[in-house]
Protein backbone atom coordinates (compact mmCIF):
# COMPACT_ATOMS: atom_id res chain seq x y z
CA UNK A 1 0.00 0.00 0.00
CA UNK A 2 0.56 3.67 -0.40
CA UNK A 3 1.13 6.50 1.76
CA UNK A 4 1.67 10.41 2.11
CA UNK A 5 3.10 12.69 4.12
CA UNK A 6 2.71 16.13 4.31
CA UNK A 7 5.20 17.55 6.73
CA UNK A 8 2.98 20.86 7.54
CA UNK A 9 -0.56 21.17 8.56
CA UNK A 10 -0.49 25.00 8.35
CA UNK A 11 1.67 27.14 6.28
CA UNK A 12 1.41 31.00 6.57
CA UNK A 13 2.44 33.55 4.06
CA UNK A 14 2.56 37.47 3.16
CA UNK A 15 0.95 37.94 -0.18
CA UNK A 16 3.60 37.62 -3.54
CA UNK A 17 6.12 35.63 -0.99
CA UNK A 18 7.34 32.68 -2.43
CA UNK A 19 5.80 28.90 -1.14
CA UNK A 20 6.47 25.30 -1.16
CA UNK A 21 4.38 22.77 0.52
CA UNK A 22 5.99 19.57 1.33
CA UNK A 23 4.91 15.54 0.45
CA UNK A 24 6.98 12.62 0.91
CA UNK A 25 5.24 9.40 0.26
CA UNK A 26 6.02 5.63 0.55
CA UNK A 27 5.32 2.86 -2.04
CA UNK A 28 7.36 -0.71 -3.14
CA UNK A 29 5.56 0.04 -6.54
CA UNK A 30 5.53 3.10 -9.03
CA UNK A 31 3.18 5.78 -8.64
CA UNK A 32 1.05 8.31 -10.22
CA UNK A 33 0.63 11.44 -8.06
CA UNK A 34 -1.14 14.54 -7.48
CA UNK A 35 -1.94 18.01 -5.91
CA UNK A 36 -5.74 18.41 -5.11
CA UNK A 37 -6.86 22.04 -3.52
CA UNK A 38 -10.01 22.25 -1.81
CA UNK A 39 -11.49 26.32 -1.20
CA UNK A 40 -13.85 26.87 1.20
CA UNK A 41 -16.82 24.69 0.96
CA UNK A 42 -16.39 23.24 -1.98
CA UNK A 43 -15.16 19.43 -3.14
CA UNK A 44 -11.38 18.61 -4.16
CA UNK A 45 -10.08 19.35 -7.52
CA UNK A 46 -7.04 18.51 -9.30
CA UNK A 47 -4.26 21.12 -9.08
CA UNK A 48 -1.53 19.28 -11.30
CA UNK A 49 -0.43 15.90 -11.48
CA UNK A 50 2.61 13.53 -12.38
CA UNK A 51 2.47 10.93 -14.54
CA UNK A 52 5.90 10.28 -16.65
CA UNK A 53 8.22 12.02 -18.50
CA UNK A 54 9.22 15.51 -16.72
CA UNK A 55 9.47 15.29 -13.40
CA UNK A 56 9.04 19.11 -13.26
CA UNK A 57 4.64 19.44 -13.56
CA UNK A 58 3.04 22.47 -13.62
CA UNK A 59 -0.96 24.08 -13.53
CA UNK A 60 -2.07 26.56 -15.46
CA UNK A 61 -2.45 29.18 -12.10
CA UNK A 62 1.19 29.62 -11.52
CA UNK A 63 2.04 26.09 -9.13
CA UNK A 64 4.62 23.68 -9.73
CA UNK A 65 5.74 20.24 -8.49
CA UNK A 66 8.71 18.40 -8.92
CA UNK A 67 9.10 14.47 -8.89
CA UNK A 68 11.84 13.41 -6.86
CA UNK A 69 12.08 9.65 -7.27
CA UNK A 70 15.57 9.54 -4.90
CA UNK A 71 13.93 11.44 -2.17
CA UNK A 72 10.19 10.34 -2.54
CA UNK A 73 9.03 13.15 -2.74
CA UNK A 74 6.94 15.78 -4.51
CA UNK A 75 6.95 18.97 -3.32
CA UNK A 76 4.37 22.00 -4.58
CA UNK A 77 5.83 25.68 -4.96
CA UNK A 78 4.66 28.96 -6.06
CA UNK A 79 7.49 32.12 -6.79
CA UNK A 80 4.70 34.55 -5.94
CA UNK A 81 1.29 33.96 -4.08
CA UNK A 82 -2.03 35.73 -4.18
CA UNK A 83 -4.56 35.86 -1.40
CA UNK A 84 -7.04 33.84 -3.61
CA UNK A 85 -4.40 30.98 -3.06
CA UNK A 86 -5.63 30.41 0.46
CA UNK A 87 -7.13 26.77 0.33
CA UNK A 88 -6.31 23.81 1.70
CA UNK A 89 -3.80 21.48 -0.59
CA UNK A 90 -3.71 17.46 -0.24
CA UNK A 91 -1.01 15.75 -1.92
CA UNK A 92 -1.78 12.14 -3.51
CA UNK A 93 -0.54 8.98 -4.91
CA UNK A 94 -1.79 6.25 -6.47
CA UNK A 95 0.00 2.63 -7.98
CA UNK A 96 0.87 3.81 -11.89
CA UNK A 97 1.04 -0.15 -12.91
CA UNK A 98 -1.87 -1.33 -14.95
CA UNK A 99 -2.93 -4.16 -12.72
CA UNK A 100 -3.97 -2.02 -9.72
CA UNK A 101 -6.85 -0.17 -8.85
CA UNK A 102 -6.58 2.93 -10.84
CA UNK A 103 -8.36 5.66 -9.28
CA UNK A 104 -7.82 4.32 -5.66
CA UNK A 105 -5.99 7.32 -4.09
CA UNK A 106 -4.22 7.75 -0.96
CA UNK A 107 -4.18 11.39 0.61
CA UNK A 108 -2.32 13.24 2.88
CA UNK A 109 -3.96 14.59 5.66
CA UNK A 110 -3.62 18.03 4.17
CA UNK A 111 -1.88 21.68 4.29
CA UNK A 112 -3.68 24.44 4.90
CA UNK A 113 -2.19 27.29 3.20
CA UNK A 114 -3.01 31.29 4.26
CA UNK A 115 -1.93 33.80 2.41
CA UNK A 116 -2.41 37.53 4.01
CA UNK A 117 -2.43 40.62 2.64
CA UNK B 1 -22.82 19.02 -17.04
CA UNK B 2 -23.26 17.98 -13.71
CA UNK B 3 -20.16 15.87 -12.95
CA UNK B 4 -20.90 14.45 -9.58
CA UNK B 5 -23.85 15.55 -7.19
CA UNK B 6 -24.21 14.62 -4.19
CA UNK B 7 -27.43 14.92 -1.83
CA UNK B 8 -28.34 16.26 0.98
CA UNK B 9 -25.48 18.66 1.81
CA UNK B 10 -25.66 18.75 5.06
CA UNK B 11 -27.94 16.68 7.56
CA UNK B 12 -28.24 15.80 11.58
CA UNK B 13 -29.01 12.36 12.34
CA UNK B 14 -29.59 10.80 16.18
CA UNK B 15 -27.64 8.34 17.65
CA UNK B 16 -28.99 5.11 15.93
CA UNK B 17 -30.76 6.44 13.07
CA UNK B 18 -30.34 5.41 9.47
CA UNK B 19 -29.62 7.31 6.71
CA UNK B 20 -28.17 7.03 2.82
CA UNK B 21 -26.22 9.82 1.11
CA UNK B 22 -26.64 9.78 -2.71
CA UNK B 23 -24.22 10.16 -5.06
CA UNK B 24 -24.35 10.24 -9.18
CA UNK B 25 -22.23 11.06 -11.71
CA UNK B 26 -23.20 11.24 -15.17
CA UNK B 27 -19.26 10.83 -16.72
CA UNK B 28 -19.83 7.56 -17.66
CA UNK B 29 -17.16 6.69 -15.44
CA UNK B 30 -16.52 2.99 -14.03
CA UNK B 31 -14.57 4.05 -11.04
CA UNK B 32 -16.81 5.34 -7.94
CA UNK B 33 -15.79 6.07 -4.43
CA UNK B 34 -16.44 7.34 -1.25
CA UNK B 35 -14.41 9.39 1.49
CA UNK B 36 -14.67 11.03 4.60
CA UNK B 37 -12.97 14.28 5.62
CA UNK B 38 -12.13 14.74 9.23
CA UNK B 39 -9.94 17.97 10.56
CA UNK B 40 -6.42 16.85 10.41
CA UNK B 41 -6.84 13.51 8.62
CA UNK B 42 -7.03 14.14 5.20
CA UNK B 43 -9.35 12.09 3.06
CA UNK B 44 -10.18 8.70 3.98
CA UNK B 45 -11.56 6.26 1.57
CA UNK B 46 -14.65 4.06 2.99
CA UNK B 47 -15.44 1.94 -0.19
CA UNK B 48 -15.39 2.22 -3.82
CA UNK B 49 -16.67 0.87 -7.12
CA UNK B 50 -15.13 -0.41 -10.08
CA UNK B 51 -17.79 -0.65 -11.77
CA UNK B 52 -22.00 -2.39 -11.26
CA UNK B 53 -22.52 -4.81 -9.35
CA UNK B 54 -18.79 -4.75 -7.51
CA UNK B 55 -17.91 -3.08 -4.74
CA UNK B 56 -15.13 -3.10 -1.95
CA UNK B 57 -13.84 -2.30 1.24
CA UNK B 58 -11.33 0.80 1.51
CA UNK B 59 -9.51 2.39 4.58
CA UNK B 60 -12.50 3.24 7.16
CA UNK B 61 -15.54 0.50 5.98
CA UNK B 62 -16.69 -0.21 9.65
CA UNK B 63 -20.47 1.09 9.71
CA UNK B 64 -21.00 2.03 6.38
CA UNK B 65 -22.68 -0.39 3.48
CA UNK B 66 -22.40 0.27 -0.16
CA UNK B 67 -24.36 -0.54 -3.53
CA UNK B 68 -23.89 -0.01 -6.99
CA UNK B 69 -26.81 -1.26 -9.19
CA UNK B 70 -26.32 1.19 -12.01
CA UNK B 71 -23.08 2.64 -13.77
CA UNK B 72 -24.51 6.28 -12.34
CA UNK B 73 -25.51 5.83 -8.81
CA UNK B 74 -23.60 4.75 -5.47
CA UNK B 75 -25.27 5.79 -2.93
CA UNK B 76 -23.93 5.42 1.19
CA UNK B 77 -26.07 4.17 3.56
CA UNK B 78 -25.10 4.49 7.62
CA UNK B 79 -27.36 1.71 9.45
CA UNK B 80 -26.99 2.81 12.70
CA UNK B 81 -25.31 6.59 13.21
CA UNK B 82 -22.67 6.77 15.65
CA UNK B 83 -21.07 10.31 16.75
CA UNK B 84 -18.15 9.01 15.33
CA UNK B 85 -19.29 9.24 12.08
CA UNK B 86 -19.90 12.75 12.39
CA UNK B 87 -17.78 13.74 9.08
CA UNK B 88 -17.77 15.55 6.11
CA UNK B 89 -18.33 12.44 3.21
CA UNK B 90 -17.33 12.97 -0.62
CA UNK B 91 -18.31 10.98 -3.06
CA UNK B 92 -15.57 11.19 -5.98
CA UNK B 93 -15.45 9.08 -9.85
CA UNK B 94 -12.80 8.42 -12.07
CA UNK B 95 -12.49 6.40 -15.70
CA UNK B 96 -11.53 3.08 -14.81
CA UNK B 97 -9.83 3.10 -18.41
CA UNK B 98 -7.72 6.12 -18.24
CA UNK B 99 -4.32 5.35 -16.09
CA UNK B 100 -4.34 8.43 -14.63
CA UNK B 101 -6.21 8.37 -11.20
CA UNK B 102 -7.62 11.69 -11.44
CA UNK B 103 -10.67 11.90 -9.25
CA UNK B 104 -13.78 14.07 -10.03
CA UNK B 105 -15.17 14.96 -6.49
CA UNK B 106 -18.90 16.12 -5.43
CA UNK B 107 -19.75 19.11 -3.09
CA UNK B 108 -19.33 17.07 -0.11
CA UNK B 109 -22.15 16.15 2.10
CA UNK B 110 -22.14 17.14 6.00
CA UNK B 111 -23.13 15.21 8.44
CA UNK B 112 -23.91 15.83 12.04
CA UNK B 113 -24.77 12.91 14.27
CA UNK B 114 -25.76 14.23 17.72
Amino acid sequence: AQSVTQLDSQVPVFEEAPVELRCNYSSSVSVYLFWYVQYPNQGLQLLLKYLSGSTLVKSINGFEAEFNKSQTSFHLRKPSVHISDTAEYFCAVTQSDRGSTLGRLYFGRGTQLTVWP
Amino acid sequence: NAGVTQTPKFQVLKTGQSMTLQCAQDMNHEYMSWYRQDPGMGLRLIHYSVGAGITDQGEVPNGYNVSRSTTEDFPLRLLSAAPSQTSVYFCASSRQGSNTGELFFGEGSRLTVL
